[in-house]
């Protein structure tokens, strides 16, 4: 079955280091992927998709990498802040379809 | 701008009681709707999902049943609620089918007691 994995273990990483996010998954081929932030008792908010055709995506200090080959997904914040502790969701789409799969997200922690 | 509004934000039900929560967006038409359930720790579970009025797809066998009776309503119900029906609630938008970048309510938190 189709799977996704995200580290469920928290990251915890100093302020303005780069925090780096993996999503891992298997038995799919997605055609979109996609990271949401998901703040406690909140609902997740959309951040990037890149599509299956791109290496890279960037969005402010934001960047995902998409390897298909390694069905692989890097989420890298750059200079963090504490604001950008959250969790970070995983989803993949494929083309033409409604039946997002979400990972169960990472936490991220940012000490100032 | 687009918004959506979920509400109530919390309940607190007995089992075996009835369930209605209810989404509705603004600013824009056709769009469509999902509810997910969020165990703690868990992924988004996709529940229904909705491509227009009176079009209701179910994801997972359950005691819940989905309504669109308005191109921006959707009704999350139950006629006997069990425990294992707590959770987070959240109901989504989306726009583009296969893109499907979804836009997120504030969610329910459901507790049965």
């Amino acid at each position: 079955s189709q799977k996704i994995e995200q580290n469920s273990e928290a990251l915890n990483i100093q302020e303005g280091k780069t925090a780096t996010l993996t999503c891992n998954y298997t038995n799919y081929s997605p055609a979109y992927l996609q990271w949401y932030r998901q703040d406690p008792g909140r609902g997740p908010v959309f951040l990037l998709l890149i599509r299956e055709n791109e290496k890279e995506k960037r969005k402010e200090r934001l960047k995902v990498t998409f390897d298909t080959t390694l069905k692989q997904s890097l989420f890298h914040i750059t200079a963090s802040q504490p604001a950008d502790s959250a969790t970070y969701l995983c989803a993949l789409d494929k083309t033409g379809g409604f039946k997002t799969i979400f990972g169960a997200g990472t936490r991220l922690f940012v000490k100032a | 701008s687009q918004t959506i509004h979920q509400w109530p934000a919390t309940l607190v039900q007995p089992v075996g009681s009835p369930l209605s929560l209810e989404c509705t967006v603004e600013g824009t038409s056709n769009p469509n709707l999902y509810w997910y359930r969020q165990a703690a720790g868990r992924g988004l579970q996709l529940l229904f999902y909705s491509v227009g009025i009176g079009q209701i797809s179910s994801e997972v066998p359950q005691n819940l049943s989905a309504s669109r009776p308005q191109d921006r309503q959707f009704i999350l119900s139950s006629k006997k609620l069990l425990l294992s029906d707590s959770g987070f609630y959240l109901c989504a938008w989306s726009v583009f089918r296969g893109r499907n970048e979804q836009f997120f309510g504030p969610g329910t938190r459901l507790t049965v007691l």
